[in-house]
């Protein structure tokens, strides 16, 4: 089955504690990207990539890093979590570009206390 | 920096109103534009996209979206809604290899 699965689903941490959100999809992507849901400001993407070894910033990348070694997995760093990153957050993968459909993961929700 | 706009934060309508959902957005440039919707505990999908062409594009589900070069405008619209179209939506614009998200409107469709 096509997806785009990431762990862990739920999580609390407290500030300062490193933590990494993998993301893996099984589709043969170019593209993958992170986005964070907040109420009222809705999907803010974070960061983007083309292609493996190829990230850059979306609009609200302080705070996190980002890697992509391998083409399936684009895993999201969060190295001093605050509490202002308290969200869900979620992963997505499309064919090429941003301009083709968005296949969007299952959600993680972090809570930083 | 590009922005989009989704006034309606939250709308109920009962079943079979017609329904349309605003959406603007401030780049002056070539856009690719996008409808995506999150129904209750689900991914969220894309329900319809314009790139080119006809300005009036169709999606699944009976949704209908028209773009208006003149207004910044990409509007959804159904002609009867349902119940199970309950669901948060979300506009996007494309830029570069960016993709912008609208704050999103929460539709309850009243049985």
């Amino acid at each position: 089955e096509a997806q785009v699965t990431q762990n862990p689903r739920y999580l609390i941490t407290v500030t300062g504690k490193k933590l990494t959100v993998t993301c893996s999809q099984n589709m043969n992507h170019e593209y993958m990207s992170w986005y964070r849901q907040d109420p009222g400001l809705g999907l803010r993407q974070i960061y983007y990539s083309m292609n493996v070894e190829v990230t850059d910033k979306g609009d609200v990348p302080e705070g996190y890093k980002v890697s992509r070694k391998e083409k399936r997995n684009f895993p999201l760093i969060l190295e001093s979590p605050s509490p202002n990153q308290t969200s869900l957050y979620f992963c997505a993968s499309s064919l090429w570009d941003s301009a083709y459909e968005q296949y969007f993961g299952p959600g993680t929700r972090l809570t930083v206390t | 920096a590009q922005s989009v706009s989704q006034h309606n934060h939250h709308v109920i309508l009962s079943e079979a109103a017609s329904l349309e959902l605003g959406c603007n957005y401030s780049y002056g440039g070539t856009v690719n534009l996008f409808w995506y919707v999150q129904y209750p505990g689900q991914h969220l999908q894309l329900l319809l996209k314009y790139f080119s062409g006809d300005p009036l594009v169709k999606g699944i589900k009976g949704f209908e979206a028209e773009f208006i070069k003149s207004k910044f405008s990409f509007n959804l619209r159904k002609p009867s809604v349902q119940w199970s179209d309950t669901a948060e939506y979300f506009c996007a614009v494309k830029l570069g290899e960016k993709l912008t998200f609208g704050t999103g409107t929460r539709l309850t469709i009243i049985p």
